[in-house]
């Protein structure tokens, strides 16, 4: 079965640090994958989507980035956190055929 | 492209009351339609799912949605529920192709008072 791993659960980084939050998936290949952020009182928003390794797109303009160095890694970052920033990251997968995702634990930022 | 709306932001129901959480999509094409439970400080997961086929899906923890194509609608239904119920609920609409096409509505809180 699949299964999808996040980490870390909570961060507290000071503003201007670096981030990085990783997401891996295990038990398929090629999938789609996904990085939301959920403010407090809010849906989700879509912040980038791959469909393959190297493919990233971006849905907002934003002080973040993302990457897929491998088939199942997704990796968010920001060189300089800003206040804004704050919220909760959720990673999510689906495959190809793109009909459900299925997300990860999630994580919690919060820039200080 | 679509867009989904949901009603009501919060839901207070007694325990072992029956409940309705509502959602209208719109879409000029056909979708596939989910609903989605968080708990706090946790990720979403899927209560159930309409791809095609019979209009009355049933999903776990006793859930169920039907799909009305007429009003466009994907109400989530349960007829009694429990304290472990209350949670944040998400409608969920995705057109039939393109990887970015999953639209999430705001959320409704359910809160189960005993």
């Amino acid at each position: 079965s699949q299964t999808i791993h996040q980490w870390p659960a909570t961060l507290v980084q000071p503003v201007g640090s670096p981030l990085s939050l990783e997401c891996t998936v295990e038990g398929t290949s090629n999938p789609n994958l996904y990085w939301y952020r959920q403010a407090a009182g809010r849906g989700l928003q879509l912040l980038f989507y791959s469909v393959g390794i190297g493919q990233i797109s971006s849905e907002v303009p934003q002080n973040l980035s993302a990457s897929r160095p491998q088939d199942r890694q997704f990796i968010l970052s920001s060189k300089k956190l800003l206040l804004s920033d704050s919220g909760f990251y959720l990673c999510a997968w689906s495959p190809q055929m793109n009909t459900e995702a299925f997300f990860g634990q999630g994580t919690r930022l919060t820039v200080v | 492209a679509q867009s989904v709306t949901q009603l009501d932001s919060q839901v207070p129901v007694f325990e072992e009351a029956p409940v309705e959480l509502r959602c209208n999509y719109s879409s000029s094409v056909s979708v596939y339609l989910f609903w989605y439970v968080q708990y706090p400080n946790q990720g979403l997961q899927l209560l159930l799912k309409y791809l095609s086929g019979s209009t009355l899906v049933k999903g776990i923890n006793g859930f169920e949605a039907e799909f009305n194509k007429s009003q466009t609608s994907f109400h989530l239904r349960k007829p009694s529920v429990h304290i472990s119920d209350t949670a944040e609920y998400f409608c969920a609409v995705r057109g039939p192709t393109g990887a970015n096409n999953l639209f999430f509505g705001t959320g409704t809180r359910l809160t189960v008072i005993p």
